[in-house]
């Protein structure tokens, strides 16, 4: 089943503890994108990655860190620097590379800071 | 940078009716106008979306008008039904810069049974 997988679904933090978000696809999909939703703001988007070893800096990427070392996975650190860090974290992959495509979204993580 | 606005942020219609959202965007330069309906609890995905060398693009019961002069873009559902209540968010990118989609605040479509 072809799919973008987030993990974990709910995950909880004590302040000052960094935390990272597991993004795996199984698409074939060169580029990979991290997006924060918060109520009333959309999705903002934090890194992007499009291809492997690479990747660069969204709207919002203070506080955040990533790594492309494989193609399928795209994990996201939240760091102790992230101010306000409780929020929706959705992972989306397409495969377009250079064109506007179709993103493909996981079903996200909830990160709630204690 | 690219700025999108979206309204109504909320949106209440008896089933049957039509319900219009409406986003505006600041940079002429954007090309690609995405719509993405996200329902309670589950993943954002693409409903339609437009290029803007057409004005308009329907599929079934939705579609997408595009006023590239006063630079608007809409999305119209018509005879709507229950299952058409979700969050729908609106987005907008340039060609040079695919893989930086800005998304509108998105809108809370309620269908009155």
């Amino acid at each position: 089943d072809g799919g973008i997988t987030q993990s974990p679904k709910y995950l909880f933090r004590k302040e000052g503890q960094n935390v990272t978000l597991s993004c795996e696809q199984n698409l074939n999909h060169d580029a990979m994108y991290w997006y924060r939703q918060d109520p009333g703001q959309g999705l903002r988007l934090i890194y992007y990655s499009q291809i492997v070893n690479d990747f660069q800096k969204g709207d919002i990427a203070e506080g955040y860190s990533v790594s492309r070392e494989k193609k399928e996975s795209f994990p996201l650190t939240v760091t102790s620097a992230q101010k306000n860090p409780t929020a929706f974290y959705l992972c989306a992959s397409s495969t377009r590379q250079g064109v506007n495509g179709e993103l493909f979204f996981g079903e996200g993580s909830r990160l709630t800071v204690l | 940078g690219e700025n999108v606005e979206q309204h109504p942020s909320t949106l209440s219609v008896q089933e049957g009716d039509s319900a219009v959202i409406k986003c505006t965007y600041s940079d002429s330069a954007s090309n690609y106008f995405p719509w993405y309906k996200q329902e309670l609890g589950k993943r954002p995905q693409l409903i339609i979306d437009i290029r803007s060398n057409v004005g308009e693009k329907k599929d079934q019961r939705i579609a997408v008008t595009l006023n590239k002069t006063a630079k608007h873009f809409s999305l119209h559902i018509t005879e709507t039904q229950p299952e058409d209540s979700a969050v729908y968010f609106c987005a907008a990118s340039r060609e040079d810069s695919s893989y930086k989609l800005i998304f509108g605040s998105g809108t809370r479509l309620l269908v009155r049974p």
